[in-house]
C-alpha cells in the first residue's frame, strides 16, 4: 500500500532553534517527493522537490535530504524564525498510476520566542 | 498574478442544500485539481482535470460534481450537502506539461465550508 508518514505530528521550539522533521514512504515506484509549507488559513507552498537521484536540496534555511533505498526524506530547518510556525506537508508523487500523488498529514511546527 | 484564487473564503450551508465552489487561476496552467483537508488526514483528491475538456475522479469523489469551465476556471458543485462534507477545500493546478500533469501545485487559499 502507497503511504507517507510524517514525524513527529507536532513541534514546539524556540526561535533561533534548528529542528529536522521527518518523512517516510513507501510508495513505489517512486518518482519525486516536495515540501510543501503550509501557513494557518492558506494554501500549501512548494519548498523544495526531491527526485531519485538528489540526496539533498537547500532552499535558504531549509535543508531537505532523501535516502532513496530506506524511503526517508527529511526537512531540516537552521535557525528558525517566527515565520516558519506552520504544518510542512511531505507529499510523495509515484511514476505511474492515474492518482499518483500521495500526501502525508503534516507536522505541526511552532516556533515561540 | 493572482495566482489562484477561490470564493467564497467562508460558507455554512443546511444538510441537503446545494452549492458551487468557485476556482480560477491565471497561470496558463493546463491541470487543475480539487482537493478536501481534514483534521488529522492528508490532503485528499476529489477530482481532477488534466486539461480543458476532461475530468477524472480522485480518491473521494462520492457527493461532487466538477465542471472545468474552461482553461482559467475549475468548479466544484455540492449537489445536496451532508455534515460529512464540513472540511477545508482547497483549488490547485499545476503547469501540466506532458508526462508530468502532477507537478508542482500552486494552491488557492481554501473554501472553509461548515454543514450543519
Amino acid at each position: 500500500k502507497n503511504q507517507v508518514e510524517q514525524s513527529p505530528q507536532s513541534l514546539i521550539i524556540l526561535e533561533g532553534k534548528n529542528c529536522t522533521l521527518q518523512c517516510n514512504y513507501t510508495v513505489s515506484p517512486f518518482s519525486n517527493l516536495r515540501w510543501y509549507k503550509q501557513d494557518t488559513g492558506r494554501g500549501p507552498v512548494s519548498l523544495t522537490i526531491m527526485t531519485f537521484s538528489e540526496n539533498t536540496k537547500s532552499n535558504g534555511r531549509y535543508t531537505a535530504t532523501l535516502d532513496a533505498d530506506t524511503k526517508q526524506s527529511s526537512l531540516h530547518i537552521t535557525a528558525s524564525q517566527l515565520s516558519d510556525s506552520a504544518s510542512y506537508i511531505c507529499v510523495v508523487r509515484k511514476q505511474t498510476g492515474a492518482n499518483n500523488l500521495f500526501f502525508g498529514t503534516g507536522t505541526r511546527l511552532t516556533v515561540i520566542p | 498574478n493572482a495566482g489562484v484564487t477561490q470564493t467564497p473564503k467562508f460558507q455554512v450551508l443546511k444538510t441537503g442544500q446545494s452549492m458551487t465552489l468557485q476556482c480560477a487561476q491565471d497561470m496558463n496552467h493546463n491541470s487543475m485539481y480539487w482537493y478536501r483537508q481534514d483534521p488529522g488526514m492528508g490532503l485528499r483528491l476529489i477530482y481532477y482535470s488534466a486539461s480543458e475538456g476532461t475530468t477524472d475522479k480522485g480518491e473521494v469523489p462520492n457527493g461532487y460534481n466538477v465542471s472545468r469551465l474552461n482553461k482559467r476556471e475549475f468548479s466544484l458543485r455540492l449537489e445536496s450537502a451532508a455534515p460529512s462534507q464540513t472540511s477545508v477545500y482547497f483549488c490547485a493546478s499545476s503547469e501540466g506539461t506532458s508526462g508530468s500533469i502532477w507537478g508542482e501545485q500552486y494552491f488557492g487559499p481554501g473554501t472553509r465550508l461548515t454543514v450543519t
